[in-house]
């Protein structure tokens, strides 16, 4: 089973800064990893899936990379909108379909 | 635009039975797969199971297996998770999420969630 693990924890920032969230994998999952974004009290969006590609309506300043295990969330010039809870999951290769445990984004 | 709109959820004791329902709007419902995934209070997500668009095929977290039993009605664009003995552990805000046409496995859309909690 494919364990995601979410570095850092916390990561407090100041708007128009550049935030790079990491996930690395137990296994090499490339290229099905994916990113959700949670505000308070809001179900999760998708934001990145197969490592690079931005799901419908999604703002280019959320860029995704990475390859095999490590894989990275790029915020590029912070919007207040942005400070959330950031998850990476694997769809691959079957249920169960792992999420890592989280990054706080904190102002 | 895509809607799912839950209902259900609230306190049952450790034993008891609770079914969430799910209903969608804005989409082919029986095109999709759809899944429930779940997250405890102030912790991460966690798949729970999943039903393919024609409703034969269906798989579960190992840890719901035999106590979770996912349906959908595709006439009335409706899912269900009826759970059954259920325990403190399967306290959770439960979402239903529909799956992509593109790529099996991602969460495309998320009803807004239902609270359930397994006290006495």
């Amino acid at each position: 089973e494919i364990v995601l693990t979410q570095s850092p924890a916390t990561l407090s920032l100041s708007p128009g800064e550049r935030a790079t969230l990491s996930c690395r994998a137990s296994q090499s999952i490339s290229p099905y990893l994916a990113w959700y974004q949670q505000k308070p009290g809001q179900p999760p969006r998708l934001l990145i899936y197969d490592t690079s590609n931005r799901a419908t309506g999604i703002p280019a300043r959320f860029s995704g990379s990475g390859s095999q295990t490590d894989f990275t969330l790029t915020i590029s010039g912070l919007e207040p909108e942005d400070f959330a809870v950031y998850y990476c999951q694997c769809r691959h290769p079957w249920p169960p379909y792992a999420f890592g445990q989280g990054t706080k984004l904190e102002i | 635009e895509v809607q799912l709109v839950q209902s259900g959820g609230g306190l049952v004791r450790p034993g008891g039975s609770l079914r969430l329902s799910c209903t969608a709007s804005g989409f082919t419902f029986g095109t999709y797969w759809m899944n429930w995934v779940r997250q405890a209070p102030g912790k991460g997500l966690e798949w729970v199971a999943n039903l393919e668009g024609n409703g034969n095929e269906k798989k579960y977290l190992d840890s719901v297996k035999g106590r979770f039993t996912i349906s959908r009605d595709n006439a009335k664009n409706s899912l269900y998770l009826q759970m059954g003995s259920l325990r403190g552990e399967d306290t959770a805000v439960y979402y239903c999420a529909r799956g992509s046409l593109i790529a099996a496995g991602l969460f495309e859309n998320w009803g807004q969630g239902a609270l359930v909690i397994v006290s006495s």
